[in-house]
């Protein structure tokens, strides 16, 4: 079945350090591919998305590039800041199953 | 526009009762899921309503576990009997055709 493999936690960064959170994926179609972030007391928001190979999903300075040689959709971002300190998810569906497969999330934490 | 809400936010019940959660999609959404996070487990698919079609029940972990999905709307997840091992946050989430999913803030369930 389909699966996701994310970079375990917890990382903490100082304000404005280089972010990599690494993402990878076994899937038997091809998948559209999901970062979904969780702040301190609120609920799932999707960051961004893919929907095929060599796609590059943006938002609020993060990326992420569907790269289906490696099977991989790492994220990045060039310079955290303290209001990014949240849990980033991997996740992604398939034609065959609308629901989402998810990693099991990476806490990110980023000290001033 | 309104999100996707739920209620109640939080459930205390003890460990044998029933509990109903219940989840209110965005307007106009036709695809609509239920997910449980728990420490143990991470993000897990339980159920996916699509339209008219008979409901994907195939994550949900025992026959205590049932959803309805009344006027194309409203849903309800109704667990029975619960166990301790039923803690956790449940997430609905809905999707128009995009199928970006869009999720609720969740029902924090603890069973004592």
């Amino acid at each position: 079945g389909d699966s996701v493999t994310q970079m375990e936690g917890p990382v903490t960064l100082s304000e404005e350090a280089f972010l990599t959170i690494n993402c990878t994926y076994t899937a038997t179609g091809y998948p559209s591919l999901f970062w979904y972030v969780q702040y301190p007391g609120e609920g799932l928001q999707l960051l961004l998305k893919a929907t095929k190979a060599d796609d590059k999903g943006s938002n609020k300075g993060f990326e992420a590039t569907y790269r289906k040689e490696t099977t991989s959709f790492h994220l990045e971002k060039g310079s955290v800041q303290v209001s990014d300190s949240a849990v980033y998810f991997c996740a992604l569906n398939t034609g065959s199953a609308r629901q989402l497969t998810f990693g099991s999330g990476t806490q990110l934490t980023v000290l001033p | 526009g309104a999100g996707v809400s739920q209620s109640p936010s939080n459930k205390v019940t003890e460990k044998g009762k029933d509990v109903e959660l219940r989840c209110d999609p965005i307007s106009g959404h036709t695809a609509l899921y239920w997910y449980r996070q728990s420490l143990g487990q991470g993000l897990e698919f339980l159920i996916y309503f699509q339209g008219n079609s008979a409901p994907d029940k195939s994550g949900l972990p025992s026959d205590r576990f049932s959803a309805e999905r009344t006027g194309g709307s409203v849903s309800t997840l109704t667990i029975q009997r619960t166990q301790q091992e039923d803690s956790a946050v449940y997430l609905c989430a809905s999707s128009s055709v995009s199928y970006e999913q869009y999720f609720g803030p969740g029902t924090r369930l603890t069973v004592t």
